[in-house]
């Protein structure tokens, strides 16, 4: 198993740009998670999903999209990247009805230039 | 809305001292994750605790969960340099019919040799 695969693993983007953050899980885990985490500072929670077709906000959304067609992908949008969304991105996936935590991506970090 | 407060957020410590990080949090869970991060990585899982009363250990660190009090402890035992990361809490929001999992800000430990 690859665990939770997140690409890419850098980006650099200009102002206004748009992009997609990957995220893949192949441990048919249910829930998906996006993080962000600025430097110093702990995870702030962007969107959530408790399965296909099902998405949620989390503590920070505003700036961000998401979607969940599947039970492995859930891709993180920017569409007008913005220097406060300079940031390492973090994806996480878990199971429910089974006590586990949440299993980490390694992270894009993504510079907004 | 959820506050999950860590402390101290830096610690520089001796090897071979013993130290305690505290977890406090502001709802109702009785799920609580402590998480391992070293610099450039991502987030490593180290305990799961899954009810009041709850302690885990593993090698020099242990950690406990108060519901009642809605704290959670980890504590380090004659720490050794190895021991340097970020350790970050996790509350999981699951008893309050929320799907959320919500970070402290973490606690960067320094240990000197």
């Amino acid at each position: 198993n690859a665990g939770v695969t997140q690409t890419p693993k850098f980006r650099i983007l200009k102002i206004g740009q748009s992009m997609t953050l990957q995220c893949t899980q192949d441990m048919n885990h249910n829930y998906m998670y996006w993080y962000r985490q600025d430097p110093g500072m702990g995870l702030k929670l962007i969107y959530y999903s408790v399965g296909a077709g099902i998405t949620d906000k989390g503590e920070v959304p505003n700036g961000y999209n998401v979607s969940r067609s599947t039970t492995e992908d859930f891709p993180l949008r920017l569409e007008l990247a913005a220097p406060s969304q300079t940031s390492v991105y973090f994806c996480a996936s878990r199971l429910t009805g089974v006590n586990t935590e949440a299993f980490f991506g390694q992270g894009t970090r993504l510079t907004v230039v | 809305e959820l506050k999950v407060e860590q402390n101290p957020l830096f610690l520089s410590m001796q090897e071979g001292k013993n130290y305690t990080i505290y977890c406090n949090y502001s709802t109702t869970s009785d799920r609580l994750y402590w998480y391992r991060q070293d610099p450039g990585k991502s987030l490593e899982s180290l305990f799961v605790l899954l009810s009041n009363g709850a302690v885990k250990q593993e090698g020099r660190l242990m950690a406990s969960l108060d519901t009642k009090a809605r704290l959670s402890t980890l504590h380090i035992t004659a720490a050794v340099h190895d021991l340097s990361a970020t350790y970050f809490c996790a509350v999981d929001m699951s008893m309050n019919r929320d799907d959320k999992i919500i970070f402290g800000k973490g606690t960067r430990l320094h240990i000197l040799p």
